[in-house]
């Protein structure tokens, strides 16, 4: 079975800041992950996606992401906090035929002035 | 080009009723999923369609039922409405088993 694992419901960061977002899979195979951000009122961006060809995965928007397989964790990062980052960001794994999403419960990011 | 849109975008309907949510995927997808995101939740699968078939499903029950039409084009029918069943459904198209999904905005349903 396939599952991911947000860590932390609520981040806050100070403009500026580094952003770090955390997600553990959870995968009896090599997994395709994906972190989406969600807008108020708006459905969900692909903000990037890691597909085995290079762990370390850059996105829209500045965001990057690290496939690390030794602690099965795909985290989020920026290395600068802005404004317009104040989102709902979620972690997401596919299953093997790409037919089914796995999202997690999501991370609230809050960016304080 | 018009990405993923969905109709109604809000929608309050009373316990027992039925209801039809539409959506229209990204020019060239042929392929539309649904998912029930419930207020503080990340979205959960409910079914997808390819082909004008109900390819894989989730853990939903059986009021929960869809359709493709062959334009590409779905509707999610939910019957006999629970209080529970409020949430913001959204749809979602890829082309194909591309593993890429493009959201809509999402229909927010009110069960009162």
């Amino acid at each position: 079975a396939q599952s991911v694992t947000q860590l932390g419901s609520h981040v806050s960061v100070s403009e500026g800041a580094l952003v770090l977002l955390r997600c553990n899979y959870s995968s009896s195979v090599p997994p395709y992950l994906f972190w989406y951000v969600q807008y108020p009122n708006q459905g969900l961006q692909l903000l990037l996606k890691y597909t085995s060809a290079a762990t370390l995965v850059k996105g829209i928007n500045g965001f990057e992401a690290e496939f690390k397989k030794s602690e099965t964790s795909f985290h989020l990062t920026k290395p600068s906090a802005h404004m317009s980052d104040a989102a709902e960001y979620f972690c997401a794994v596919i299953t093997n035929t790409g037919n089914q999403f796995y999202f997690g419960t999501g991370t609230s990011l809050t960016v304080i002035p | 080009d018009a990405g993923v849109t969905q109709s109604p975008t809000h929608l309050i309907k009373t316990r027992g009723q039925q209801v039809t949510l539409r959506c229209s995927p990204k020019s060239g997808h042929d392929t539309v999923s649904w998912y029930q995101q419930a207020l503080g939740q990340g979205p959960q699968f409910i079914f997808q369609y390819y082909e004008e078939e109900e390819r894989q499903r989730g853990n939903f029950p059986d009021r929960f039922s869809g359709h493709q039409f062959p334009n590409y084009s779905s509707e999610l029918n939910v019957n006999a409405l629970l209080l529970g069943d409020s949430a913001l459904y959204l749809c979602a198209s890829s082309l194909a088993d591309s593993g890429k999904l493009f959201f809509g905005s999402g229909t927010q349903l009110s069960v009162l």
